[in-house]
């Protein structure tokens, strides 16, 4: 049971390049959610899925587009990358909502990400 | 708005116990988390409270005020392992995380 995997845990990019960031669970999880958490603030949430064909925005999309095809992946797609994206991205996942009742989030280990 | 208010670092002694102290501010409150984070590593839940009181788990208990919008985090017998981050995150009426920014916690021998 490998959890929730993110691939590839360090990246660089050049402005304007784009790229995707893999996540995938093995937990038949329906939510899955991307945050990125930058020195000195919390984590802010990029976007969303409740299930399998359903995505949605959170606090901070843009640049970013996701899709959910399937239960187990949700990939992250950076459009053009700028600097203000390097961060660390994480990906995380529960069965139901964002830590609904006792259900917490379980997440990835992480990508870090540099946008030079 | 919508605030979490944490002390950003503390420093506490190995085998003593240490407080970290959380307040916030959400539009409507469904609960409250704690997570743990080592450095360069990801969050990993620690506990969740949803009533008023004091919520025990081994060396870790968790209190919570909801009328006050105040959580505490107490650890206790510390190990140098605890050395981390430890974030606060209650849930909104949405059922949306509000994250704070964490409390690093260093312990010395």
């Amino acid at each position: 049971n490998a959890g929730v995997t993110q691939t590839p845990k360090f990246q660089v990019l050049k402005t304007g390049q784009s790229m995707t960031l893999q996540c995938a669970q093995d937990m038949n999880h329906e939510y899955m959610s991307w945050y990125r958490q930058d020195p000195g603030m919390g984590l802010r949430l990029i976007h969303y899925s409740v299930g399998a064909g359903i995505t949605d925005q959170g606090e901070v999309p843009n640049g970013y587009n996701v899709s959910r095809s399937t239960t187990e992946d949700f990939p992250l797609r950076l459009l053009s990358a700028a600097p203000s994206q390097t961060s660390v991205y994480f990906c995380a996942s529960s069965p139901v909502g964002q830590g609904n009742y006792n259900s917490p989030l379980h997440f990835g280990n992480g990508t870090r990400l540099t946008v030079t | 708005g919508q605030n979490i208010d944490q002390p950003t670092e503390m420093t506490a002694t190995e085998g003593a116990i240490v407080q970290i102290n959380c307040t916030y501010q959400t539009s409507g409150f469904n609960g409250l988390f704690w997570y743990q984070q080592h450095a360069g590593e990801a969050p990993t839940f620690l506990s969740y409270n949803v009533l008023d009181g004091l919520e025990e788990k081994g060396r870790f208990s968790s209190f919570l005020s909801r009328s006050k919008g105040y959580s505490y985090l107490l650890l206790k017998e510390l190990q140098m392992k605890d050395s981390a981050s430890y974030l606060c995150a209650p849930l909104d009426s949405n059922y949306q995380l509000i994250w704070g920014a964490g409390t690093k916690l260093i312990i010395k021998p």
